[in-house]
């Protein structure tokens, strides 16, 4: 299996432009998480879905984020407009609700930098 | 709502010793899970190990394993003949059982594995 997919691996941008994270979960899991790391805050969890519908978005920062997932093998982290502050390594992470083993799986990250 | 405190920031161990990182979290839950990734300079979310509460065994994979203690919600990993690949940010993360699907991620630990 080729792993959670993310891209783009690097992104920088400036304050006030549209940035658009993409992610590919593992084929056949059916859970899908959006995860940002910063220093300050370490990691916390934005949005996850199951079965392609948000269940908990209470970790999305602020309007300025969204997040869609219009099919089982691609979801994206929008931010619209970014700021600076919104630099950051965002991480997708999948998992398969097996039982209760179910672990998650993450990607590389994105690598986000808003000038 | 879960807290998950890791009280090492930095840890270091030389190379082929035994190194403990402890972790220490707060749950109203009787049945969840609890899982060890790492993160080495890639960045990459490599989970480590896990462990499901309702088991008194502790879990093992290969040269890690854990220390669980429900009664006192504590969860340490253990590292034994630590290898230079083993450098990382290890992260401790519990979950919660049923329908919660969301991982808390404790501070961090780097370790730093001295040849």
């Amino acid at each position: 299996d080729a792993g959670v997919i993310q891209s783009p691996r690097h992104e920088v941008t400036e304050m006030g432009q549209e940035v658009t994270l993409r992610c590919k979960p593992i084929s056949g899991h059916d859970y899908l998480f959006w995860y940002r790391q910063t220093m300050m805050r370490g990691l916390e969890l934005l949005i996850y879905f199951n079965n392609n519908v948000p269940i908990d978005d209470s970790g999305m920062p602020e309007d300025r984020f969204s997040a869609k997932m219009p099919n089982a093998s691609f979801s994206t982290l929008k931010i619209q407009p970014s700021e600076p502050r919104d630099s950051a390594v965002y991480f997708c992470a999948s998992s398969l609700s097996q039982g209760l083993q179910e672990t998650q799986y993450f990607g590389p990250g994105t690598r986000l930098l808003v000038l | 709502a879960q807290t998950v405190t890791q009280s090492q920031p930095e840890m270091s161990v030389q190379e082929a010793e035994t190194v403990t990182l402890s972790c220490t979290y707060d749950t109203s839950e009787s049945d969840y899970y609890l899982f060890w990734y790492k993160q080495p300079p890639s960045r990459q979310m490599i989970l480590v190990i896990r462990q499901e509460a309702y088991k008194q065994q502790n879990a093992t994979e290969n040269r890690f394993s854990v220390n669980f203690q429900k009664a006192a919600k504590s969860f340490s990993l253990k590292i034994s003949d630590s290898q230079l690949g083993d450098a990382a940010m290890y992260f401790c993360a519990p979950r919660g059982g049923g329908s919660n699907y969301k991982l808390t991620f404790g501070k961090g630990t780097l370790l730093t594995v001295n040849p």
